[in-house]
């Protein structure tokens, strides 16, 4: 059955830090793997990679695949206040649905 | 450019209730998908719905159902609700190109069963 691992569960890290969120995956046919940030209810759409070793970026946030190890992780530099929230990955394997980690907490403190 | 919206914000029933959830595609959209969201937890897959049919269903009871009409808007059933059905319920859309495509989520309806 397709799995999707985060770690760590949860994160605290003062301003300014830099932090790398993980995620690993089991694949039975995958197709890409999708990062979202959920503050309050809706997750909100970061990057979608499909291809290995090539990075996304998108101002302070970045993210890369590989697809040899089964990873990404998820890059965020200079953290401010506003970036504390739940991140989740999730992995689509060949169908419709995606398949979510149950995600990672960060909190920044001021 | 109209998002994912979806309605209701809250909801409040009791054990054995039923109740529709509702969700409008983002504009130019035509698949939707719901998944439930537990405290805690990643969003877990419902089903998936693609012209006005269920094209994919996830590992939920049949008291678990779904509607889509031919505006691509969507409607998801609960019947004979249990308490452990209390949760956020998500719906994204997406644009039919293939396994894999962007899905946009809603802010979700958050229904609490007592």
């Amino acid at each position: 059955e397709d799995k999707v691992v985060q770690s760590p569960l949860s994160l605290v890290v003062h301003e300014g830090d830099t932090v790398t969120l993980n995620c690993s995956y089991e694949v039975t046919n995958f197709r890409s793997l999708l990062w979202y940030k959920q503050e309050k209810k809706a997750p909100t759409f970061l990057f979608m990679l499909t291809s290995s070793g090539i990075e996304k970026k998108s101002g302070r946030l970045s993210s890369i695949l590989d697809k040899k190890e089964l990873f990404s992780i998820l890059n965020i530099t200079a953290t401010q206040t506003g970036d504390s929230a739940i991140y989740l990955c999730a992995g689509s394997f060949g169908n419709e649905k995606l398949t979510f980690g149950t995600g990672t907490r960060l909190t920044i403190i001021p | 450019d109209a998002g994912v919206t979806q309605s209701p914000t809250h909801l409040i029933k009791t054990r054995g209730q039923q109740v529709t959830l509702r969700c409008s595609p983002k504009s130019g959209h035509d698949t939707v998908s719901w998944y439930q969201q537990a405290l805690g937890q990643g969003p877990q897959f419902i089903f998936q719905y693609y012209e006005e049919e269920e094209r994919q269903r996830g590992n939920f009871p049949d008291r678990f159902s779904g509607h889509q009409f031919p505006n691509y808007s969507s409607e998801l059933n609960v019947n004979a609700l249990l308490l452990g059905d209390s949760a956020l319920y998500l719906c994204a859309s997406s644009l039919d190109l293939g396994p894999g495509e962007t899905q946009y989520f809603g802010p979700g309806t958050r229904l609490l069963v007592l």
